[in-house]
């Protein structure tokens, strides 16, 4: 099994440009999530998800869409990125607290830049 | 306003010593304390977690207080080791909410030899 795949792992874009990050996960979780994480901040909740065609907003989601059309992948996207959308961007996956001992699985990341 | 606190930010400890990271919350909803571990260029990683119906959790070196009345919880290291270097994030969950996690803002951990 991967677990949860990132994919880039690194961008760079400039002011305005548009983008999309793919999550994927094989273990056939119910919950997917994005985060952004900036030092001193934590993991901050940007959208989650709790199942296929189902989408909800977090802690921080302005700036940011997402979709959820396939119960494995998990789409974020960036319509026009600002520089404070620099950060990097962690998708998570678990099953919900009631069948597990609860765990959020994490991807690599994808460190995004905006110049 | 952050719901978890965490502190210190960052902490030195010895090849042998005790780490102690502290972390406090608010919201009394929450009824799961879960512990990540994070090293560079990695995703966080569930390292152990509490329910508040216990005060001590403890596997292998790595072991959790809980004080409910406090609203505060602790993770203590213990025979720190190098490969233990990593930032470790606090964190609070309510079922209630689809199981959304709020971390604390993270503690640096160095273990030096």
């Amino acid at each position: 099994n991967a677990g949860v795949t990132q994919t880039p792992k690194f961008r760079v874009l400039k002011t305005g440009q548009s983008m999309t990050l793919l999550c994927a996960q094989d273990m056939n979780h119910e919950y997917m999530y994005w985060y952004r994480q900036d030092p001193g901040m934590g993991l901050r909740l940007i959208h989650y998800s709790v199942g296929e065609g189902t989408t909800a907003k977090g802690e921080v989601p302005d700036g940011y869409n997402v979709s959820r059309l396939k119960k494995q992948n998990f789409l974020l996207g960036l319509e026009s990125a600002a520089p404070s959308q620099t950060s990097v961007y962690f998708c998570a996956s678990s099953l919900p607290r009631g069948k597990s001992t609860y765990e959020q699985y994490f991807g690599p990341g994808t460190r995004l830049t905006v110049t | 306003q952050q719901q978890v606190k965490q502190s210190p930010q960052s902490l030195i400890v010895q090849k042998g010593g005790i780490s102690i990271i502290n972390c406090a919350y608010e919201n009394t909803a929450f009824d799961y304390f879960p512990w990540y571990q994070q090293f560079p260029g990695k995703g966080p990683a569930l390292l152990i977690a509490i329910r508040p119906d216990v005060s001590e959790k403890k596997e292998g070196r790595f072991t959790i207080s809980f004080n409910k009345s406090a609203k505060q919880f602790s993770l203590h290291i213990m025979d720190s080791q190098p490969g233990d270097s990593a930032t470790y994030f606090c964190a609070a969950s309510m079922k209630t909410s689809y199981d959304k996690v709020i971390f604390g803002p993270g503690t640096s951990l160095s273990v030096i030899p």
